[in-house]
């Protein structure tokens, strides 16, 4: 019983290809939220998103939009893919954003997306 | 500008041993410290936290020690055990404004526990 998911695991594409990475967590959590992890491994947040409006955006191109059709799904869009795109992105969840907790996030296993 | 640093990519341990894992940060506005474990193939799994109000939280085998005017953060397993191995990532939480909360990570260490 899955709590984070993300569908596809892996993702190989041309570049200039646009392709999309889907999200989905059952934990009822009011916040979900993407990440990038390159190939240095940092882990760098890219998206959060709070009862369908963005409250979190860093300085990523574009091309990267989210989509999140309902509080439970969120999914990432992405646009004329470079190789400089290539890495693995992480979908998570947390409640309670507003309330000072401890904002655990709960974390997908992951997409490794390769761009040739 | 890397806030939250772990400078050792790599520990080895022997099981039974204890494994310390250390963080430092830069940025005086984070309010909370987590820990991650993450798996190979698998995302990062919440292991501890820490309020910036603490300096002592123990859950377990695991204690994590705040020392806030040396900005640095430690990660203890005792006793380690060969299924610890893992990459443990440092994580700091601050406001971000718009109501609004973000967590910045470090690089990670990887844990290694010899049998």
């Amino acid at each position: 019983d899955t709590a984070v998911s993300q569908t596809p695991k892996y993702l190989v594409t041309q570049m200039g290809n646009d392709k999309s990475i889907k999200c989905e967590q059952n934990l009822g959590h009011d916040t979900m939220y993407w990440y990038k992890q390159d190939s240095k491994k940092f882990l760098k947040i890219m998206f959060s998103y709070n009862n369908k409006e963005l409250i979190i955006n860093e300085t990523v191109p574009n091309r990267f939009s989210p989509k999140s059709p309902d509080k439970a799904h969120l999914n990432l869009h992405i646009n004329s893919l470079e190789l400089g795109d290539s890495a693995v992105y992480f979908c998570a969840s947390s409640q309670d954003w507003a309330s000072g907790a401890t904002n655990e996030q709960f974390f997908g296993p992951g997409t490794r997306l390769t761009v040739l | 500008d890397q806030q939250v640093k772990q400078n050792s990519p790599s520990l080895s341990v022997q099981e039974g041993r204890i494994s310390i894992l250390n963080c430092d940060y830069t940025n005086s506005m984070f309010d909370y410290f987590l820990w991650y474990k993450k798996y190979p193939a698998e995302g990062p799994t919440f292991l501890i936290s820490i309020s910036s109000i603490k300096d002592k939280n123990e859950d377990g085998r695991f204690t994590v020690f705040l020392n806030k005017s040396a900005k640095h953060l430690s990660l203890h397993i005792v006793p380690s055990q060969p299924g610890d191995s893992a990459v443990y990532f440092c994580a700091a939480k601050r406001y971000s404004g718009a109501g609004s909360y973000q967590l910045t990570f470090g690089k990670g260490t990887k844990l290694s526990v010899i049998p």
